[in-house]
């Protein structure tokens, strides 16, 4: 079946604009997470959604960022008024339900530049 | 909080030789499990090989197998007969059995090199 998928594959962006990237879980997955990437360095988790629950948002870095998921499907990441520092690959997985021992399953990401 | 950390930034390794990427973490939970992630060029993350904190037996999956220390909060992963293909980023991530949303914590990568 189809793995999990996002974009755009990557997008450049202007300092100060607003940039929305979009996740796509695999059919049926219920949990949902958003890790970043900055250049050289491994992934630092975002937020979390679990079906209906109110989403984790502990690790998003700043009020600048935000997430929804609707329909328990498809999931936005919004980050607005960019910054050089928001430049990394931003990272999506799902995994069938919560479980510490289930994999999670990762898109290919996006990676956002900033100007 | 859980850190994880990977002392070895780039590794290189001769085809068909073994090759073992470091890994350490620090937790005060008992409860956990690890896992080593493959990053190829393509960016998608790939699952290697998996870990349960309550299990004494290393894991293996075919050339790929784990040396984990408990006490010592190490967790190596040793390739065998490494080949072309498995030059990529490797990231070690630790994962709660406590924590609701079970998020995974990872390490900075290790860039692994095989030459032929």
């Amino acid at each position: 079946g189809a793995g999990v998928s996002q974009s755009p594959s990557n997008k450049v962006t202007e300092k100060g604009k607003d940039v929305e990237l979009r996740c796509d879980p695999i059919s049926g997955h219920t949990a949902l997470y958003w890790y970043r990437q900055s250049l050289g360095q491994g992934l630092e988790f975002l937020i979390y959604f679990q079906g209906n629950s109110a989403p984790d948002k502990s690790g998003l870095p700043s009020d600048r960022f935000s997430a929804e998921r609707t329909g328990g499907s498809v999931s936005t990441l919004t980050i607005q008024r960019t910054q050089q520092e928001d430049s990394a690959v931003y990272l999506c997985a799902s995994t069938p339900y919560v479980s510490s021992y289930n994999e999670q399953f990762f898109g290919p990401g996006t990676r956002l530049t900033v100007l | 909080a859980q850190t994880v950390t990977q002392s070895q930034p780039e590794m290189s390794v001769q085809e068909a030789e073994t090759v073992t990427l470091s890994c350490t973490y620090d937790t005060s939970e008992s409860d956990y499990y690890l896992f080593w992630y493959k990053q190829p060029p393509s960016r998608q993350m790939i699952l290697v090989i998996r870990q349960e904190a309550y299990k004494q037996q290393n894991a293996t999956e075919n050339r790929f197998s784990v040396n984990f220390q408990k006490a010592a909060k190490s967790f190596s992963l040793k390739i065998s007969d490494s080949q072309l293909g498995d030059a990529a980023m490797y990231f070690c991530a630790y994962r709660s059995a406590n924590n609701a949303g079970n998020m995974l914590t990872f390490g900075g990568g290790t860039r692994l090199m095989v030459k032929p």
